[in-house]
């Protein structure tokens, strides 16, 4: 099955500092990779996702690029803020929709310092 | 948007009872739902998937018949935890994408969470 591997496990920039979080996988066949903001006790919040077909994709301050030969893709956030303090989680499937399943990441944990 | 809804938010029970917990898809269809469960500062692992008018699929080292999956209509799956030990306290979360083929590149809509304490 599926294995994603994250890194770092723990994060701390300076705010308007930016940060990366680095994911890889295993299965092949995978070709959806969203990333998810975990605030404690809450459920996760889709933040982007990009599929096999692009090499990136960027929403204001939130960028992912994807390297399908290499099997690793990344979330870049820029001008942190201090709500940006949360987990997130990287994630892949073989698709939406029917059975496929979404296996995560570890998490890291993002501290943004003022 | 697609939105699940997830009851109970949080239950506390004790141990040796059995605790039942709902996910609904209120504006969509979802033949497949998915169960995980995530402990204090880990992530998400699946249980199982929850497969419609069908027997649930469980992932490795999940006991089937402690967790017992209901995927009865196309909009409801429930879980049950079957004779709940203070191991089983946890964070269990539901998650489903649209049935409909177009509608289903939205994602992966996940329920609220259900806070699970067994004393």
């Amino acid at each position: 099955g599926e294995n994603v591997e994250q890194h770092p496990s723990t994060l701390s920039v300076q705010e308007g500092d930016s940060a990366v979080i680095k994911c890889t996988y295993s299965d092949s066949a995978s070709n959806y990779f969203p990333w998810y903001k975990q605030e404690l006790g809450k459920r996760p919040q889709l933040i982007i996702d990009i599929r096999s077909n692009v090499g990136e994709k960027k929403d204001q301050r939130i960028a992912v690029t994807l390297n399908k030969t290499a099997k690793h893709f990344s979330l870049h956030i820029t001008e942190t803020q201090p709500e940006d303090s949360a987990v997130y989680f990287c994630a892949a499937s073989r698709g939406t929709g029917g059975g496929n399943k979404l296996t995560f990441g570890t998490g890291t944990q993002l501290k943004v310092e003022l | 948007g697609a939105v699940v809804s997830q009851h109970p938010s949080w239950v506390i029970c004790k141990s040796g009872t059995s605790v039942k917990i709902e996910c609904r898809s209120l504006d969509f269809q979802a033949t497949t739902m998915f169960w995980y469960r995530q402990f204090p500062k880990q992530s998400l692992m699946l249980m199982a998937t929850s497969n419609e008018g069908s027997k649930a699929t469980y992932e490795q080292g999940v006991e089937k018949d402690k967790f017992l999956i209901n995927h009865a209509s196309l909009t409801l799956s429930t879980l049950t935890v079957t004779s709940a030990h203070p191991e089983d306290s946890s964070f269990y979360i539901c998650s489903a994408s649209d049935t409909d083929r177009a509608r289903a590149n939205y994602g992966y809509t996940f329920g609220s969470g259900t806070r699970l304490t067994v004393v």
